[in-house]
């Protein structure tokens, strides 16, 4: 069964780092998201992207953050000064051309120190 | 008043019994409603989905949506203990590049 899949599955990196996050949507889905968890909160949406622009944005996802998918496969989040209250579990999903189901992840868990 | 409510439990039963879940939301324009399963440290499984009020069901699961009330609900029967997970429901206003809105999750615990 086709998965999302997501590298590194743990980040730890030092505030004010830059961080990558990758993900590989399901192959024929046309949207993606970047969703995160603070540890004991909600699942807050961040970002969805559709046809190489962005859908729409939380108020999370300020300038420190961006998206990108850099090929047919691959679908990222850029963190470009991390803070310590980056500090999240992040989920990608992705779902296909109806959009109505969005199929998750296994997230990254990233530490900022 | 949050857009999404779900109450966090913890909620533990004994294996065999059946469970309810719920969720009641503020925003009427919501449309499509989701319940994921997230076991400890994963990311959330899609369980089911509706976009009607009325009753979907899958197996031992039941999804049951009342917009007139705001109010949806999960229902699993013969529960087992491989079910003990965090229950989510999400929430959308449209199809396509929608963002969920999640409830803070239900713990369920069933012990055998």
């Amino acid at each position: 069964e086709p998965e999302v899949t997501q590298t590194p599955s743990h980040q730890v990196t030092q505030m004010g780092q830059e961080v990558i996050l990758r993900c590989v949507p399901i192959s024929n889905h046309l949207y993606f998201y970047w969703y995160r968890q603070i540890l004991g909160q909600k699942v807050e949406f961040l970002v969805s992207f559709y046809n190489n622009e962005i859908s729409e944005k939380s108020e999370i996802f300020d300038d420190q953050f961006s998206v990108e998918r850099p090929d047919g496969s691959n679908f990222t989040l850029k963190i470009r000064s991390t803070k310590l209250e980056d500090s999240a579990m992040y989920f990608c999903a992705s779902s296909d051309n109806l959009g109505e189901t969005q199929y998750f992840g296994p997230g990254t868990r990233l530490l900022v120190l | 008043q949050k857009e999404v409510e779900q109450d966090p439990g913890p909620l533990s039963v004994p294996e065999g019994a059946i469970v309810s879940l719920n969720c009641t939301y503020s925003n009427s324009a919501f449309q499509y409603f989701m319940w994921y399963r997230q076991y400890s440290r994963k990311g959330p499984e899609l369980l089911m989905y509706t976009y009607s009020s009325g009753n979907k069901e899958d197996g031992r699961f039941t999804a049951q949506v009342d917009k007139s009330s705001k109010y949806i609900s999960l229902f699993i029967r013969d529960s087992q203990p491989s079910d003990s997970a965090t229950y989510l429901c999400a929430m959308s206003t449209l199809q396509g590049a929608q963002k969920l809105v999640f409830g803070q999750g239900t713990r369920l615990t069933i012990n055998p």
